[in-house]
């Protein structure tokens, strides 16, 4: 069956620190790959977006790694702030199979002044 | 309008009771889509639309879920008897694309900041 998983802990890092969040997907063929940032009480915002033939992506401190071998994505922020603390959801659109984005169940991110 | 808005934010039922949630895409947004989340999980899709046809139904979970969007905008998420499992915050994101349709430009989803259904 197709799975997204992410990193159900929470990941706690030191302000000014680089945050790296993973996204492993099996039984996929995926042709683009986002991620979204969801802040408690509100819907998930729309960060970075990744197509299957793109390496890295890359967007002021965020970025975005997609490695379709290895079947995983990875997300980076550098210099991390206290405000970077959210949840961080990573979504797949399929070639087949359902085209709507399927989200994965997201990393907490909790970065400490 | 500016961005998507659903209303009610938050709803809370009985057990047996049917609820209406409605959604607002952004305007000139062709596709519409409904997704349900539980505490700490992500948001798990149900149904998205393409105009004001259903373009995938598939992740509804039964048929006591239902949806519309009979002009091609707002849309309403129909749940007949509603169950305690039911309990969740129902998304509602638009798109200017749909998935598929226009792979070059990928559709990016703008969420609403969904309706928090509890059913006791």
């Amino acid at each position: 069956s197709q799975k997204i998983e992410q990193n159900s802990e929470a990941l706690n890092i030191q302000e000014g620190k680089t945050a790296t969040l993973t996204c492993n997907y099996t039984n996929y063929s995926p042709a683009y790959l986002q991620w979204y940032r969801q802040d408690p009480g509100r819907g998930p915002v729309f960060l970075l977006l990744i197509r299957e033939n793109e390496k890295e992506k890359r967007k002021e401190r965020l970025k975005v790694t997609f490695d379709t071998t290895l079947k995983q994505s990875l997300f980076h922020i550098t210099a991390s702030q206290p405000a970077d603390s959210a949840t961080y959801l990573c979504a797949l659109s399929s070639y087949t199979g359902r085209r709507a984005l399927t989200f994965g169940s997201g990393t907490r991110l909790q970065v400490q002044p | 309008g500016a961005g998507v808005s659903q209303t009610p934010s938050n709803k809370v039922t009985e057990k047996g009771k049917y609820v209406e949630l409605r959604c607002d895409p952004i305007s000139g947004h062709t596709a519409l889509y409904w997704y349900r989340q539980s505490l700490g999980q992500g948001p798990e899709f149900l149904i998205y639309f393409q105009g004001t046809g259903a373009a995938d139904d598939s992740g509804l979970p039964n048929d006591r879920f239902f949806a519309v969007r009979p002009e091609g905008s707002v849309s309403t998420l129909k749940i007949q008897r509603t169950e305690r499992g039911d309990s969740a915050v129902y998304l509602c994101a638009s798109s200017l694309t749909s998935p598929g349709s226009d792979l070059t430009g990928a559709n990016v989803l703008t969420f609403g900041a969904g309706s928090r259904l509890t059913v006791l």
